[in-house]
């Protein structure tokens, strides 16, 4: 079975912060992918990556960076947490060509 | 901006019922769709997804897909409650790099 997992669960921090996310696929995925998910809005690409050191901008990456070293692990940077990031963030990865994306479990973030 | 479009609900249907989820999507040159479930506080697990047009069954769920009208849907035959969840529609860019989600439609199966 594909596993993605993500490094938090819960996360707390404060305005001003800086945030890392950290995303794992184990299944040699090529690409990655980070969304918010917030009610009443679905869920949002933020940037994706098709291969190591390479990204894209999604349609909400004002704020935020992402870091994909090797081709197992793509991370989202939070420059300096703001509240209105406060959301769901979930990871997926596919394989070549848009296939069926694999979600992880998901990390809730709250910036106080 | 290339759109995807759902009722969000919540639509409610009686166990044993067939609930059917509605999607539209704007890019005519979109080439894959996909039907996600998602309980609450879950992550998305795909369900189905479909390429050409007709249907394609797998089990209790049959999706349907119209190019021509750019619409697709998902049926569910004999609800169960076990089915309550947000059902997302996905659908691919052309480049197809990436996938565009609906909002999602809530269902509500009751027992």
């Amino acid at each position: 079975d594909v596993k993605v997992t993500q490094s938090s669960r819960y996360l707390v921090k404060r305005t001003g912060e800086k945030v890392f996310l950290e995303c794992v696929q184990d299944m040699d995925h090529e690409n990655m992918f980070w969304y918010r998910q917030d009610p009443g809005l679905g869920l949002r690409l933020i940037y994706f990556s098709y291969d190591v050191k390479m990204k894209e901008k999604g349609d909400i990456p004002e704020g935020y960076s992402v870091s994909r070293e090797k081709k197992e692990r793509f991370s989202l940077i939070l420059e300096s947490a703001s509240t209105n990031q406060t959301s769901m963030y979930l990871c997926a990865s596919t394989g070549g060509a848009v296939d069926t994306q694999y979600f992880g479990p998901g990390t809730r973030l709250t910036v106080l | 901006q290339k759109e995807v479009e759902q009722n969000s609900g919540p639509l409610s249907v009686p166990e044993g019922a067939i609930a059917s989820l509605n999607c539209t999507y704007s890019d005519r040159g979109s080439q894959s769709f996909f039907w996600y479930r998602q309980y609450s506080g879950k992550s998305p697990e795909l369900i189905m997804f479909i390429y050409s047009n007709g249907d394609k069954e797998d089990g209790r769920f049959t999706a349907q897909l119209n190019k021509a009208s750019q619409y697709v849907s998902l049926l569910i035959r004999d609800s169960q409650p076990s089915d309550s969840a947000t059902y997302l529609c996905a659908v691919a860019n052309q480049a197809g790099t990436a996938l565009i989600f609906g909002k999602g439609t809530t269902l509500s199966v009751s027992s």
